[in-house]
């Protein structure tokens, strides 16, 4: 089977910068996605990660290692409108054709 | 822009019932899935098809089945709905993988309650 553990709740103030963590557990991973989530929204995807490094998007990055089965998302310069969940999802499985979501994290922020 | 249909926001249906829920897309995607997602737990895949007839199940298929008989469209039935079965459900799909970004279109889901 799979796991995906990240945070539940992060809070942060208008401005700053905040990371969101993720650790998998999978089987024939290809991929670390990440995807935000309004209340009363679907979710709208962010990145996405297939090797190690950094994935910088304007003010979201995300990070990826393979090795240490780790990932996270990077917010920065955070905005009211930021406050969502957010969810990491693994692609997995033994043709890749399967993506996998966490629990999500709610993101709160604060003026 | 890639449009995911799910042809009822809210539906409500009494124990036992049978239920459909339809999702199409207009981008001619390989991959299509039904979640569900409940407070807490995230969204959990159902059912994914990669292909016309072809599914296959995902982590929590009990109590469900699908249907995809054209590219487009891709059906999730309870065949006998019970009450641990109302949440909201989420359709989404995605090109072929060998193209993808990784990036799933979602639909706006269908909230589902069952009494």
């Amino acid at each position: 089977g799979q796991s995906l553990e990240q945070p539940s709740e992060v809070t942060a103030v208008e401005g700053a910068i905040v990371q969101i963590n993720c650790t998998y557990q999978t089987s024939g991973f290809y991929g670390l996605s990440w995807y935000q989530q309004h209340d009363g929204g679907a979710p709208t995807f962010l990145s996405y990660n297939a090797l190690d490094g950094l994935e910088e998007t304007g003010r979201f990055s995300s990070f990826l290692s393979r090795s240490d089965s780790y990932g996270y998302l990077l917010l920065q310069e955070l905005q009211m409108k930021d406050s969502a969940s957010y969810f990491c999802a693994v692609r997995e499985g033994e043709y890749g054709n399967k993506l996998v979501f966490g629990a999500g994290t709610i993101l709160r922020v604060k003026s | 822009d890639v449009k995911v249909t799910q042809s009822s926001r809210y539906l409500v249906k009494r124990t036992g019932e049978k239920v459909f829920l339809e999702c199409v897309q207009d981008m001619d995607h390989e991959n299509m899935f039904w979640y569900r997602q409940d407070p807490g737990l995230g969204l959990r895949l159902i059912y994914f098809s990669y292909d016309v007839k072809m599914k296959e199940k995902g982590d929590i298929p009990e109590g469900y089945s699908v249907s995809r008989e054209k590219k487009e469209r891709f059906s999730l039935i309870l065949e006998s709905a019970s009450t641990n079965q109302t949440s909201m459900y989420l359709c989404a799909s995605t090109l072929f993988w060998a193209e993808n970004t990784g990036e799933l279109f979602f639909g706006e889901g269908s909230r589902l309650t069952v009494l």
